[in-house]
């Protein structure tokens, strides 16, 4: 079965606090890994992929385990512009968007 | 602009009564895909297209239908909608890169919000 697992939240932390999100997959024909990011009934963003060494953007560090089949994501300094539900996407297809799979989310609130 | 859109952004209609709705993308993407959310279910696939003429079923095809009669445009087309229809309805479009890592960037719509009566 075909599954992403998240913790729903919701986190709800202090601006400047670090705070950590996790994500499990369950098919490990899986291809390659993905957080996205999305506002209140907005569309979803690409936040950034997940590389096998590990990769930063800013505040923002994607970790990726493949022997555990684990996914995750640190933010670094919250902001109150951080505050967002926040989606592990993995595929598991051979070509982009032929088999995305989705977790349900997690709501992050960053408060002043 | 590079941009996804769709129309209507938002659909109140009744049972069975047939309706349409348009998605387009100008980034010469080949692959399009529609995606239905709903809360505490998230995001979930209903059809894709890797090009023209090639569709295939994503996880909760059953009510739609799709076509792809241009690179650019991607319908989803509900043929006798039901009030289980009713969500949130994404359309997505995406290229893949061609160094390693592939990035996959997932293009979205701004969401199409069904109501069905």
């Amino acid at each position: 079965r075909k599954e992403v697992e998240q913790d729903p939240g919701p986190f709800n932390v202090p601006e400047g606090a670090t705070v950590a999100f996790n994500c499990t997959y369950s098919n490990s024909a899986s291809q390659s890994f993905f957080w996205y990011r999305q506002d209140c009934r907005k569309e979803p963003k690409l936040l950034m992929s997940v590389y096998s060494s590990g990769n930063e953007d800013g505040r923002f560090t994607a970790q990726l385990n493949r022997a555990s089949q684990y996914i995750s994501l640190l933010i670094r300094d919250s902001k109150l512009s951080d505050s967002a539900t926040y989606l592990c996407v993995v595929n598991i297809g051979e070509q982009a968007g032929t088999a995305l799979i989705f977790g349900k989310g997690t709501t992050l609130s960053v408060s002043s | 602009e590079a941009q996804v859109t769709q129309n209507p952004r938002y659909l109140i209609t009744v049972t069975g009564k047939k309706l349409t709705v348009t998605c387009s993308q100008n980034m010469n993407h080949e692959y399009m895909s529609w995606y239905r959310q709903d809360p505490g279910l998230g995001l979930r696939q209903i059809y894709y297209s890797m090009n023209v003429e090639v569709t295939d079923k994503g996880d909760v095809p059953e009510g739609y239908k799709v076509s792809r009669k241009e690179k650019r445009n991607f319908p989803l087309i509900l043929e006798s909608p039901s009030p289980n229809q009713t969500s949130l309805y994404f359309c997505a479009s995406s290229f893949r890169s061609s160094g390693i890592p592939s990035t996959d960037t997932q293009y979205f719509g701004p969401g199409t919000r069904l109501t069905v009566l």
